[in-house]
């Protein structure tokens, strides 16, 4: 398909487990954005990638959050040591370029995480 | 301070009728841009509609309104002519300054019933 797929859709991690979600944007989108949603909730920032590059991880919420996206493509959100807390929906979204105010994330579908 | 504050947890609408989605904003930023998504059940997020700061018009997408009060620091969606595949969770979004990331509202749960 042509929109972002994320991967798995579901997952479930007994707590201090390490979890890896998986983020595959539209092709050519120069722009990735991880989200975390709780229940409920909107979307909060997590971290924002331009080409291979992390411009923005303010929004890591501990050291145990870690993103990658190496070959500016593909990007990976790692939890590591899950806690109960971190159980919540991880949104990517991706974006053409990183300019423009109009400029249009198109979001994934998700990762569902629970951490038992 | 929030950013995006949606007031309105959850909506009841006819189908067929108009339905405003309320959206206040706080920024001190002369340049941002305002987004609403719809949510449905399957969790995907779903872009509906622009207004960006300088923009002299209100957006139209469709059946999309956006109802951009700048004085007043508000963004209304509307709706109109609803059908039942509007029923979904709508967040209000902004971009302001030289960022790139989206704060969002806590979104309002819109049902339309038959």
């Amino acid at each position: 398909g042509a929109g972002v797929s994320q991967s798995p859709r579901y997952k479930v991690a007994k707590r201090g487990q390490d979890v890896a979600l998986r983020c595959d944007p539209i092709s050519g989108h120069v722009s990735l954005f991880w989200y975390q949603q709780a229940l409920g909730q909107g979307p909060e920032f997590l971290t924002y990638f331009q080409n291979e590059a992390q411009l923005d991880k303010s929004g890591l919420p501990s050291d145990r959050f870690f993103a990658e996206r190496p070959e500016g493509s593909v990007s990976t959100l790692k939890i590591q040591r899950t806690q109960q807390e971190d159980s919540a929906v991880y949104l990517c979204a991706s974006s053409l370029t990183s300019g423009g105010w109009d400029n249009e994330q198109f979001f994934g579908p998700g990762t569902r995480l629970t951490v038992l | 301070a929030q950013k995006i504050t949606q007031t309105q947890p959850g909506m009841f609408v006819q189908e067929k009728e108009a339905v405003t989605l309320d959206c206040t904003y706080d920024t001190s930023d002369p340049s941002y841009g305002l987004f609403w998504y719809k949510q449905p059940s399957s969790g995907e997020m779903i872009f509906l509609i622009y207004q960006g700061s300088y923009d002299q018009q209100n957006a139209t997408e469709g059946r999309y309104s956006l109802n951009f009060q700048k004085a007043r620091k508000s963004a209304n969606l509307v709706i109109s002519a609803s059908q039942l595949g509007d029923s979904a969770m709508y967040f209000c979004a902004m971009r302001e300054g030289p960022g790139y990331k989206l704060s969002f509202g806590a979104g309002t749960t819109v049902t339309v019933r038959a």
